[in-house]
């Protein structure tokens, strides 16, 4: 099946600092990919649409400036936080369809991100 | 408006009971709709998924979820619930016409008892 990873699986870092975090499908090509937040017990998020060689698409209320995507090629799609402070902290996932015009979703494991 | 459904937050079940796990959803159109499980820290895994045809999914680990379109309603159900089933539930839905995004219920914790 399809598969998708995400690196690192966890990462502290201080605050006012930039994390970025990798999402990339190994045995499949996705020139969309999704990026979720999920805080605590609760549901995930969607904060914006990855889109391979054009700019990402922004849910509403997500800063585009502060969470910098970058889907450098049709395997690897970057989330970038930049000037991270103690808030950001959470769980992000990334996504990728199975195909062109497919419902289905493959996620990865998720990054942990804590801002200290 | 346009949403899912999850109405309950926690269900605690006794190991080998029967489990069944709500969700509606209020689209115009009959969206695409999925059943995902979340263990603690854990990315997610779909467990079914219904587009067309059967109302009726057999899904992994032995779970199946019914589609009822006159009651907006994908249920998931599991015969006999195992303790390594404990996790987070998570219903989601693409509607039609939606480019692929996935809108997730609130999630239900299944606790299973022993």
């Amino acid at each position: 099946g399809a598969v998708v990873s995400q690196h690192p699986s966890w990462v502290i870092c201080k605050s006012g600092t930039s994390v970025k975090i990798e999402c990339r499908s190994l045995d499949f090509q996705a020139t969309t990919m999704f990026w979720y937040r999920q805080f605590p017990k609760q549901s995930l998020m969607l904060m914006a649409t990855s889109n391979e060689g054009s700019k990402a698409t922004y849910e509403q209320g997500v800063e585009k400036d502060k969470f910098l995507i970058n889907h450098a090629s049709l395997t690897l799609s970057t989330l970038t936080v930049t000037s991270a402070h103690p808030e950001d902290s959470s769980f992000y996932i990334c996504s990728a369809p199975g195909g062109a015009a497919q419902p289905e979703q493959y996620f990865g494991p998720g990054t942990r991100l804590t801002v200290t | 408006a346009q949403s899912v459904t999850q109405p309950d937050i926690h269900i605690t079940v006794s190991e080998g009971a029967s489990l069944e796990l709500r969700c509606n959803y209020s689209y115009g159109a009959t969206p695409y709709l999925f059943w995902y499980v979340q263990s603690p820290g854990q990315g997610l895994q779909l467990l079914l998924k219904y587009f067309s045809g059967d109302t009726l999914v057999q899904g992994i680990k032995g779970f199946e979820a019914e589609f009822k379109r006159s009651q907006s309603s994908f249920n998931l159900r599991k015969p006999s619930v195992h303790w390594s089933d404990a996790a987070e539930y998570f219903c989601a839905v693409v509607p039609h016409g939606g480019f692929q995004k996935l809108v997730f219920g609130t999630g239900t914790r299944l606790l299973v008892s022993p």
